[in-house]
């Protein structure tokens, strides 16, 4: 079955990096886009971004332009997000998706809660 | 601000039939038919539950159906139980490459 475990929890001071993972499992992880997105406090969803098959493109929200970075490794059936310059708005769950084929999210990771805090 | 609209609320008693509208522009809901909608419980993950407009996931009851007029998507759930009580959001794919989310609604079965 299709599984995307995520990396843990993460408390980052402002302007802080973050770089979360997210291991594929239970499927052809090479021939899938993969989305991140994320959602703050009591707050709804955010598309983030999202990583071609082959990593060799991405597709990024000018909001996030410059400040978010994603890769993806195939041995390890692993997808990353790197989010610079975090700032206590960037306090989410970020989930890690796969897309569907049809552009759509049919499978979420666990997500991962980032608390941003000084 | 997101960009598609959602009513922020709707209810409906058990056994009745409810609709939860997502209106985006011609350039997302408008566009294409990459419209999907997400349940989300309390403190859960989000679910799909409808994509390409009105196509149902294996294992998705068929009280959930989706639809689309123009720039406005549409949700309706149909014989509602206690368990439809959640969160649901639309997302549309938009001619930027990019998704968009609506705000969401929450869903109370009274």
């Amino acid at each position: 079955q299709v599984q995307l475990v995520q990396s843990g929890a993460e408390v980052k001071k402002p302007g802080a990096s973050v770089r979360l993972s997210c291991e594929a499992s239970g499927y052809p992880f090479n021939t899938y886009y993969m989305h991140w997105v994320r959602q703050a406090p009591g707050q709804g969803l955010e598309w983030m971004g999202r990583i071609s098959p082959s990593g060799d493109f991405t597709n990024y929200p000018q909001k996030f332009q410059g400040r978010v970075t994603m890769t993806r490794d195939t041995p390890t059936s692993t997808v990353y997000v790197e989010l610079n310059s975090l700032r206590s708005e960037d306090t989410a769950i970020y989930y890690c998706v796969r897309d569907g084929h049809t552009w759509n999210f049919d499978y979420w990771g666990q997500g991962t809660l980032v608390t941003v805090s000084s | 601000q997101p960009a598609l609209t959602q009513p922020a609320s709707v209810s409906g008693s058990p056994g009745q039939s409810i609709t939860i509208s997502c209106a985006g522009t011609s350039s997302d809901v408008g566009a294409y038919n990459y419209v999907s909608w997400y349940q989300q419980h309390p403190g859960r993950v989000p679910k799909l539950m409808i994509y390409g407009v009105s196509q149902r996931p294996s294992g998705v009851s068929h009280r959930f159906s989706g639809s689309k007029s123009g720039n406005t998507a549409s949700l309706t759930i149909s014989g509602l139980q206690d368990d439809d009580e959640a969160d649901y959001y639309c997302s549309s794919y938009t001619s930027s490459t990019s998704w968009v989310f609506g705000g969401g609604t929450k869903l109370t079965v009274l």
